[in-house]
């Protein structure tokens, strides 16, 4: 069955920290890759999301990810948090042959002034 | 203009009660799904629909029946609710290419229903 690894349960950084959240699946065929933040008592947004094309994608907030298909890993970077950046990260991957999108567990990140 | 709307963002019932949750989206799209967020945050989805019709029905007890009058809404029923139903229901939607052939825009989601069972 086709599932999403993310390995980092809990990341405490203080601001201005480089942050590097891991994400990796199991599916051999074609994938679409996002990534998703979850505010405190907020509903999912989009970050980025990678179809085709350049692996390096940016996302919004300073965000990108890097699709590296040979290990099968779509991780999260940016070079500098702040602390509105805390909130729940959720790694999530769309197999060609279904419509839904897999999460994984999630990454609760806590940044610290 | 909300793109993704769901109701009640609220909803504390007793153990067997029946209850509904209304999701309508604005965006053209074709899917629309409900996930379940539990309280360690998993998401995991429940039933999508493509136009209409039911696409996706995971493991979940048929006390949840999901009906799709049209491809804008998609609407949640559940029967005799039970503690264990207690959770976080997500609404979203997005634009695929049809049943099987993957999603073709990120999917967008709803503000969420906590819903509590007592």
């Amino acid at each position: 069955a086709q599932s999403v690894s993310q390995h980092n349960h809990h990341v405490i950084l203080s601001e201005a920290a480089s942050l590097e959240l891991g994400c990796n699946y199991s599916y051999g065929g074609t994938v679409n890759l996002f990534w998703y933040v979850q505010y405190p008592g907020q509903h999912l947004q989009l970050l980025l999301k990678y179809f085709s094309g350049d692996p390096l994608v940016k996302g919004i907030k300073g965000f990108e990810a890097e699709f590296i298909k040979s290990k099968f890993s779509f991780n999260l970077r940016k070079p500098s948090v702040q602390w509105s950046d805390t909130a729940e990260y959720f790694c999530a991957v769309n197999t060609y042959n279904t419509d839904k999108l897999i999460f994984g567990t999630g990454t609760r990140l806590q940044v610290f002034p | 203009d909300t793109a993704v709307s769901q109701t009640p963002k609220y909803l504390v019932t007793q153990m067997g009660n029946d209850k509904s949750i209304k999701c309508e989206q604005n965006l053209g799209h074709d899917t629309m799904y409900w996930y379940k967020q539990d309280s360690k945050k998993f998401l995991k989805i429940m039933f999508s629909y493509n136009n209409k019709e039911l696409i996706i029905n995971e493991t979940v007890p048929n006390r949840f029946s999901p009906k799709s009058p049209d491809k804008a809404h998609l609407n949640l029923h559940i029967n005799s609710l039970e503690l264990g139903d207690s959770a976080v229901y997500f609404c979203a939607s997005s634009l695929t290419g049809g049943p099987g052939q993957g999603v073709y825009s990120p999917l967008h989601f709803g503000n969420g229903t906590r819903l509590t069972v007592t």
